[in-house]
This record gives C-alpha cells, structure tokens and sequence, in this order.
C-alpha cells in the first residue's frame, strides 16, 4: 500500500519568504508528527495531531511554525519569515494511533533551503 | 564539503559479520523504543521495536536488547550485507501520551565487501 507522502521533495526559498510543505499520511492514521532534521542529527520532534487537532507542539522553536490538518488527514507544515536556521530536511510521520506504543511510518522529507 | 559522518559515530565491519550498534537513552520512564535505519536522501524506516517490559526481542537478522538497568539499548545485526550500510537510530517515546519520539544521534554502519 501508499506510504507516507510529502512534498515538495525539495523546497529552495530565500530569507524571509513564507513556505508550506505538505504530509500526507497513510490512510486510516489518525496520528500525524512532524519531525526536523539537520545534518548530521537525528529526527527533531516539532508537533503531533491526533485527528485535527494539534494535541502536543511543544517542538515548535518559535511562532513562525505553524500547523494544520483540518480535516484529519492531509496537514501542512507553514513557516513564515524563513530564517537560513531554518534549513534542514522536515520529515513526517503517521501512526495508526497515539499513546501507548505505535509503530510511526515516515516519509522521504522535504529538503529545505533557505538562502 | 561538510560529511555526515564527521558527526556520527560509525562503525566499520566486514560483509558476513554480526555488527552490534549501541545507544543510551534518557527518560526512564520512556516504556517503548523503536531501531530505524537511515539511508542517504530517505526517511527513516522501521527495523525492529521492543516494550519495556520485555529485555529482548528478534527479527530477521535483527536482535534488539533491552537493559533498562542501565538504560542502554542494542540492536544485532546477523551476516551483514551491504544493503545493511546506512545510519541506525534508536529512538525512545520519553513516557508520554502523544507517543512522540526522542531520537538519539545516530550510528553510520559501513559494511565492507
């Protein structure tokens, strides 16, 4: 079956400019998390969804982040103002629940760069 | 230009061997930890997750082993195939609700023919 999807795959933007980056997780996932990594680290835990509703983003660095899912499926990952920082791959994840222990699925990431 | 593996700790072995990749982890409280390899330019994907309440479980090739004690994890991998060359993270759900993954930094297994 479909795995996780996420586009663009790469994402070019200068300073200061908006961008929106998009997940779609696998069908009949009500867990949705979006992850960042920089080179060299591991996966960086920015926020979760439990259906539409953003039940934990205490991962976002700072009010530029934002994140959406409104229907429970589909969610996108906006950050205004792009700072060069903000450079990293984004990675998102599904899972068929949340709590207890639930295996996450990953997508291949959005490439991020901000020149 | 800058090299992932300058950052990662790595780990060289022979095709046919068994590698052994560790990883301490932080929360005590965390009760579920996942292994996933890495390949360049993709997401992370699964290998093998254990509970805590468990020391030890299998897969194919794979073995991952619990000390809670110590709050250590390992991950065996059988016969090493080249396919195996990747970079392997353990990862902990830190004891929460949301099931949220803290990963640890990451170990570049390079298996030479």
């Amino acid at each position: 079956g479909a795995g996780v999807s996420q586009t663009p795959s790469n994402k070019v933007t200068e300073k200061g400019k908006y961008v929106e980056l998009r997940c779609d997780p696998i069908s009949g996932h009500t867990a949705l998390y979006w992850y960042r990594q920089s080179l060299g680290q591991g996966p960086e835990f920015l926020i979760y969804f439990q259906g539409t509703g953003a039940a934990d983003d205490s991962g976002l660095p700072n009010d530029r982040f934002f994140a959406v899912r409104p229907e429970g499926s589909v969610s996108t990952l906006k950050i205004q103002r792009t700072e060069r920082g903000d450079s990293a791959v984004y990675l998102c994840a599904s899972s068929l629940s949340s709590g207890g222990a639930y295996e996450q699925f990953f997508g291949p990431g959005t490439r991020l760069t901000v020149l | 230009g800058e090299s992932v593996g300058l950052h990662l700790p790595t780990l060289s072995v022979q095709e046919g061997d068994n590698s052994i990749i560790n990883c301490a982890y932080s929360n005590s409280a965390s009760d579920y930890f996942i292994w996933y390899k890495q390949e360049s330019g993709k997401g992370p994907q699964f290998i093998i997750d254990i509970r805590s309440n468990m020391d030890k479980r299998q897969g194919q090739r794979v073995t991952v082993l619990l000390n809670k004690t110590v709050k250590h994890l390992s991950l065996q991998i059988a016969a090493t195939q080249p396919g195996d060359s990747a970079v392997y993270f353990c990862a902990e759900n830190n004891g929460g609700a949301t099931n949220k993954l803290i990963f640890g930094t990451g170990t570049l297994l390079a298996v030479q023919p």
